[in-house]
Formats: structure tokens, sequence, C-alpha cells
């Protein structure tokens, strides 16, 4: 499985975007690129995918390096609901495992 | 619309025990993944049952099977449980579609003693 690189911890304060970086420069061409978020006593929530061109949803945006060795997830204006632990997911189109790793946990201050 | 359903939600079982957690997946959705949580780490892929068969299957020894049933259910079997069997396991579900993104449960915690 392709790996990611993330920070460990991120901090922000509320009603201010937050830019979440994630590093994949071992990415193949058909993997895509997906982020989740976990809230504490929660299982993982889906916030977004993509594959070359940037995303946008109700929950974030997504942008792609033209080169896709890098993302970045974008929470326009954070809130204190935000707080968790954000996941860049490399996801095979042939296989169906997500493989976490220890992805970037977002404190949100108020 | 209920999400993805686990039971119980959370199970204090002794070393040796065998323990049946229960997944009930999002309305729709047909593939049912396990995972496995350690203490203040990412999730673990255990494996995923798709029409009733295991389809893919993460790198976890054979005390951990599964069952998945007509109405997509699925059911999480770990026998001989060891200390370190203790996490929080999280169901997930899809749709066939694999890049579509998985909902998941809010897990069962087991705690083995």
């Amino acid at each position: 499985d392709a790996k990611t690189t993330q920070p460990n911890s991120m901090e922000s304060n509320e009603e201010e975007p937050v830019h979440l970086p994630c590093n994949h420069s071992t990415i193949s061409g058909t993997d895509y690129i997906h982020w989740y978020r976990q809230l504490p006593s929660q299982g993982p929530e889906y916030v977004i995918h993509g594959l070359t061109s940037n995303v946008n949803n109700r929950m974030a945006s997504l942008a792609i390096a033209e080169d896709r060795k890098s993302s970045t997830l974008i929470l326009h204006r954070a809130t204190l609901r935000d707080a968790a632990v954000y996941y860049c997911i490399l996801k095979e189109t042939s296989g169906s495992r997500l493989t976490f790793g220890e992805g970037t946990q977002l404190t949100v201050n108020p | 619309d209920a999400g993805v359903t686990q039971s119980p939600t959370h199970l204090i079982k002794t070393r040796g025990q065998q323990v049946t957690l229960r997944c009930s997946p999002k309305s729709g959705h047909d593939t049912v993944s396990w995972y496995q949580q350690a203490l203040g780490q990412g999730p673990q892929f255990i494996f995923q049952y798709y029409e009733e068969e295991e389809r893919q299957r993460g790198n976890f020894p054979d005390r951990f099977s599964g069952h998945q049933f007509p109405n997509y259910s699925s059911e999480l079997n770990v026998n001989a449980l060891l200390l370190g069997d203790s996490a929080l396991y999280l169901c997930a579900s899809s749709w066939p579609d694999r890049n579509y993104g998985y909902t998941f449960g809010s897990g069962t915690r087991l705690t083995v003693v």
C-alpha cells in the first residue's frame, strides 16, 4: 500500500481556514486520495476524495498538486466540532481496503 | 436514514474466551469491512465481505473470522482471546463501487482481562 505522510498535530483558531497537508510521493496513477476524520469516541467519518482535479463538497475542499505527490484538505471556517484526527489515505482502484496512518490531530481554539 | 449499527457497544471478556460482534450496514450498502483500532493508533483492516464471501483480508491470524448474511449484515468472531485483542472494533459499509467513501459505525469497545 502506498504511504502518506502527515504532520502529527496542527492548531487553528475558530472561524479561520485550516489547511491540512499530506505527502504521498509514491502514489500510483490509479490511486484515489481519500480523507477521513475521527472525532473522539466515534468511528472515522468520510470527508472527501479525489483523483486528479480539485474537489469541493459541503464539508471541505481537496486541493491536489499537479504531480499528485501531495494534497491539502481545506476546512474553510474551522469550528470547535472540527477538532478531530484527520487521515489522508491512498485507495487503490482495484483494492478495497483503507490503510490508515497516524493522521493529524487538529486542535481548534475558541 | 440509519447509518452503520454495531452491537454491543462495550464488552468485557476473559482471556481464552470467544466473542462475536455484530454489524448492520447502512441501507443500500452491500459490502462490509471490519477494522481493529488499538488505543492511540489508526484503524487496521481485518477483512471485507461481499456477497457473503470474504473478499480481502488483512494481516490478522485465523482466530479472527467473519460472516455475512443474505441481508448484508455481518459478524466478526474472535477465538482464544488474548489481552492484545483489546481494542475498538469498527465496521464500515459501502456500495459496490469501491471508490465511494465508506460509512463507519461507532464501534464495539472490547476489553480482554
